[in-house]
C-alpha cells in the first residue's frame, strides 16, 4: 500500500458545486496532514493544514479519520479559480530530530463555467 | 509568502556536466527540502536537511548530493547530469516537527 494515495481525478464540476476529495494514508502513527494546491507550472502552496476535530476556512473544510486512516476535502460553491491539482500531505511520526513530509500525487480539479 | 529564492530559475545544460543549484531562505528555519517533480509521479523527495551540516537521503538520491553550510542555503549538486535529472526542482523550508513546508517558486532544469 502506498504511504499516500488520492484519486487522480480529473474531476470536473460546474461553478457552484460541491466537490469533496478523500486520501488515504498508511502509517498509523502520522501526526500532521494538511493539503496543499498546486497551480499549473507553479510551486504547491499550503491551502490549510487539518486538525482531528475537523476544521474549516471559508468554503473549504477538512476532515480528518484516524481510525480510517483518511483525510477529506470539502470545497462548497466552487469557483473558476478553484481550478488547480490538490496535493494531500501526511506527516510520519518524528524520527532523529528528522522530519519528512509524505505528498500524494494529487488530485485535479476543473471547474468549468 | 515565505522567504525562499531559488536560483537559477531556469537551465539549459549537457549531459555529463556538474550542476549546482541553490535554495536561500531569510526564514531562520530550520528544515530544507529538495525534490523533484514529474509528471506521472508527483513530488518525490531527493534529499533534506534539519540543521546545518545535518542531511539525510530522500527517496531518489542517486546521483544527487547537497550540502548546508549555513542555515541560509540548502545546495543541490548534480556530478555528472544525466538526461533522466531533467524536471522541475522545487525547494522547501519548514520551521519545526508537525509545521507545513513551504516552497520556492522552483527550477526548470533540461539536460540535453
Amino acid at each position: 500500500r502506498k504511504e499516500v494515495e488520492q484519486d487522480p481525478g480529473p474531476f470536473n464540476v460546474p461553478e457552484g458545486a460541491t466537490v469533496a476529495f478523500n486520501c488515504t494514508y498508511s502509517n498509523s502513527a502520522s501526526q500532521s496532514f494538511f493539503w496543499y494546491r498546486q497551480d499549473c507550472r507553479k510551486e504547491p502552496k499550503l491551502l490549510m493544514s487539518v486538525y482531528s476535530s475537523g476544521n474549516e476556512d471559508g468554503r473549504f473544510t477538512a476532515q480528518l479519520n484516524r481510525a480510517s486512516q483518511y483525510i477529506s476535502l470539502l470545497i462548497r460553491d466552487s469557483k473558476l479559480s478553484d481550478s488547480a491539482t490538490y496535493l494531500c500531505v501526511v506527516s510520519p511520526i518524528t524520527q532523529g530530530g528528522s522530519e519528512k513530509l509524505v505528498f500524494g500525487k494529487g488530485t485535479k480539479l476543473t471547474v468549468n463555467p | 509568502d515565505a522567504g525562499i529564492t531559488q536560483s537559477p530559475r531556469h537551465k539549459v545544460t549537457e549531459t555529463g556536466t556538474p550542476v549546482t543549484l541553490r535554495c536561500h531562505q531569510t526564514e531562520n528555519h530550520r528544515y530544507m527540502y529538495w525534490y523533484r517533480q514529474d509528471p506521472g509521479h508527483g513530488l518525490r523527495l531527493i534529499h533534506y536537511s534539519y540543521g546545518v551540516k545535518d542531511t539525510d537521503k530522500g527517496e531518489v538520491s542517486d546521483g544527487y548530493s547537497v550540502s548546508r553550510s549555513k542555515t541560509e542555503d540548502f545546495l543541490l549538486t548534480l556530478e555528472s547530469a544525466t538526461s533522466s535529472q531533467t524536471s522541475v526542482y522545487f525547494c522547501a523550508i519548514k520551521q519545526g516537527v508537525g509545521q507545513p513546508q513551504h516552497f520556492g517558486d522552483g527550477t526548470r532544469l533540461s539536460i540535453l
